[in-house]
């Protein structure tokens, strides 16, 4: 069964400041997600990766898979308040005709002034 | 238009009552989730079905009904309700047959048990 494990929890970090986010997972994934959830929101997708070394980058977030170590980060560069949210990665396994994603703890990211 | 809808937003009752989150998507897609995340924002997965029939059961109590009429609804049936049964309930739509990407949530129901 995949199990995903994220860190850190819990992340203040100062504006302009740059951090990683870590998500190992413990078997084969097909696909690695990220999500982004506000408060009392529900979940945006931020990057889908497919396959080993896939680097994607949309404004201040850069996500990246290595398949063979299990492990994918969300880098953050300069962060600016509106990045503050619980950043979700998620790991999904589809057997043709059964697919879900294996979420992991989440991790708060609170940015301060 | 709204992709992913669930209604009602809130819910609150008291344990031992039934009641019922409904779930519509207008996306087209095969398959439907439901998830739940708890007081500390963990997020599991409930139940799958696709195209109305039940895919995944992940161990849910069977106080809780998923029942699909068709392909774009999805509603959570929750009997005799306990204390920890208090949550954010979302349901989530995807393509999987055509090997579509992204999965989507709706908003989420606040359900909370008095």
């Amino acid at each position: 069964e995949l199990k995903v494990e994220q860190n850190p929890l819990f992340l203040s970090m100062q504006e302009g400041k740059n951090y990683t986010i870590y998500c190992n997972y413990s078997t084969t994934s097909d696909r690695l997600y990220w999500y982004r959830q506000d408060p009392g929101k529900s979940l945006e997708s931020l990057f889908v990766l497919l396959s080993n070394g896939a680097v994607k980058q949309e404004g201040r977030l850069m996500a990246s898979l290595d398949t063979k170590a299990r492990l994918s980060t969300l880098h953050i560069t300069a962060a600016v308040h509106d990045l503050s949210a619980t950043y979700f990665c998620a790991g999904f396994i589809n057997t043709g005709t059964a697919s879900k994603l294996t979420f992991g703890t989440g991790t708060r990211l609170q940015v301060t002034l | 238009d709204t992709a992913v809808s669930q209604t009602p937003k809130y819910l609150v009752t008291q344990m031992g009552n039934d009641k019922s989150i409904k779930c519509e998507q207008n996306l087209g897609h095969d398959t439907m989730y439901w998830y739940k995340q708890d007081s500390k924002k963990f997020l599991k997965i409930m139940f799958s079905y696709n195209n109305k029939e039940l895919i995944i059961n992940e161990t849910v109590p069977n106080r809780f009904s998923p029942k699909s009429p068709d392909k774009a609804h999805l509603n959570l049936h929750i009997n005799s309700l306990e204390l920890g049964d208090s949550a954010v309930y979302f349901c989530a739509s995807s393509q999987v047959l055509a090997g579509g990407l992204e999965q989507y949530f709706g908003p989420g129901t606040r359900l909370t048990v008095t």
